[in-house]
């Protein structure tokens, strides 16, 4: 089983704040990693799929990166907004291995 | 509008008894997953199935059940073997292999055994 590490468990910021959270993951046999929203009473929603050492994705005022050779991705919110509160979830997928394996999350409180 | 429905959201069952949480979707996406979420850990798999009539352990498969009988259907057994099954369940499908795809969830549904 893949080891994912998310830190922080949570954080609070200021509306308006910058934020980012990273997601650690195992770098051998790497496949792709997906960032997913979960907002509360709702359903996970994704977010990113990411695929290459790299890569850059951006939607909105939230974007992310990915480092395949050293196992990370960072999750970037620029002025966060109380719309942003959510628990962000990463996951990795692992070639050969059929599935994506969470972390814990991110929990996310944006203050007015 | 497509999407993803579990149901119930809530469920209550004895010890001893068997349950079954459905999961139904009209996404016509080929794979489908079962996930478990607990206090303070990430979502772990149960069970997946790739296509029709075929369907794969996940990291927790004791104690559960499946079936993929039908392409827009995917629904979890919890059987009394199951020594733990009070949990959050969450159902997920992806057009095609988990990893390439992003996964479509459902809403959830919270069984408690009393």
């Amino acid at each position: 089983i893949l080891n994912v590490e998310q830190s922080p468990q949570s954080l609070h910021v200021q509306e308006g704040d910058s934020t980012n959270f990273t997601c650690s993951f195992p770098s051998s046999n790497f496949y792709a990693l997906h960032w997913y929203r979960w907002e509360t009473a709702k359903s996970p929603e994704a977010l990113f799929v990411m695929t290459l050492n790299g890569d850059e994705k951006k939607k909105g005022r939230i974007s992310a990166t990915l480092n395949t050779k050293e196992g990370y991705s960072y999750l970037y919110i620029k002025g966060s907004q109380p719309e942003d509160s959510a628990t962000y979830l990463c996951a990795s997928y692992s070639g050969g291995y059929q599935k994506v394996t969470f972390g814990t999350g991110t929990k996310l409180q944006v203050i007015p | 509008d497509g999407g993803i429905t579990q149901s119930p959201k809530y469920l209550f069952r004895k010890e001893g008894q068997n349950v079954t949480l459905s999961c139904e979707q009209n996404l016509n996406h080929d794979a489908m997953y079962w996930y478990r979420q607990d206090p303070g850990q990430g979502l772990r798999l149960i069970y997946y199935s790739q296509i029709v009539n075929d369907f794969q352990k996940g990291d927790i498969a004791e104690g559960y059940s499946v079936s993929r009988e039908k392409k827009e259907s995917f629904p979890l057994t919890v059987t009394s073997a199951q020594k733990n099954p009070t949990a959050f369940y969450l159902c997920a499908s992806s057009p095609g292999l988990a990893g390439m795809y992003e996964q479509f969830f459902g809403p959830g549904t919270r069984l408690t055994v009393l």
